[in-house]
């Protein structure tokens, strides 16, 4: 079945690191991929996406690109603030293969320091 | 648009009471999505409804709990005694054809069975 494996965490960093958090998935055909984020107390908010191969999804500095060929959307950001402390989620959804149901990864717990 | 509303935001009750949950997915949404959130058990689709009709329940723990969506602006999860294992924090969220633009969700509602 489908499936998606995140990096564990947590990951901690100092503000102005670069960031990379690693996501891979299982999937045939061509699902869609997201990112989430979810902040304390708050429910996950839809960070970034994309839909097709060597598609790349960017949305407040953050950046991932979809690799069909290493099954891969991982999540990138140059330059972490404070404010991006946060749990990130990593995604898929496959409708063609009859299910509705987004695919979630575990999960990343990110911190950073200022 | 006001989002994907939950409510209570939390809810603190005893043991062997009925809880409701209650979600008020976004006008012209026609899918709706129940998760539970807990440490140990990360994020987990309980329920989910296709123009108000349930599709897929697998999820559903036991027949403490139940789910109904009697019409496509709100949206009920219930259980039935509660116990403290179903402490968690419970998201709704709400999609238009989730395969391309993902689902949007509440803030959830964290409840806690002493």
């Amino acid at each position: 079945g489908n499936s998606v494996t995140q990096m564990e965490g947590p990951v901690t960093l100092s503000e102005e690191a670069f960031l990379t958090i690693n996501c891979t998935y299982t999937a045939t055909g061509y699902p869609s991929l997201f990112w989430y984020v979810q902040y304390p107390g708050e429910g996950l908010q839809l960070l970034l996406k994309a839909t097709k191969a060597d598609d790349k999804g960017s949305n407040k500095g953050f950046e991932a690109t979809y690799r069909k060929e290493t099954t891969s959307f991982h999540l990138e950001k140059g330059s972490v603030q404070v404010s991006d402390s946060a749990v990130y989620f990593c995604a898929l959804s496959h409708p063609q293969g009859g299910s509705e149901k987004l695919v979630f990864g575990k999960g990343t717990k990110l911190t950073v320091n200022p | 648009d006001a989002g994907v509303i939950q409510s209570p935001r939390h809810e603190v009750t005893e043991m062997g009471q009925e809880v409701t949950l209650r979600c008020k997915p976004i006008s012209g949404h026609d899918y709706l999505f129940w998760y539970r959130q807990t440490m140990m058990r990360g994020l987990e689709l309980l329920i989910y409804f296709n123009n108000n009709v349930p599709i897929d329940d697998s999820g559903m723990p036991e027949d403490r709990f139940s789910a109904k969506m009697p019409n496509a602006s709100f949206s009920t999860l219930k259980i039935q005694p509660s116990e403290p294992r179903d402490s968690a924090v419970y998201f709704c969220a709400s999609s238009l054809r989730q395969g391309v633009n993902g689902y949007t969700f509440g803030s959830g509602t964290r409840l806690t069975v002493v």
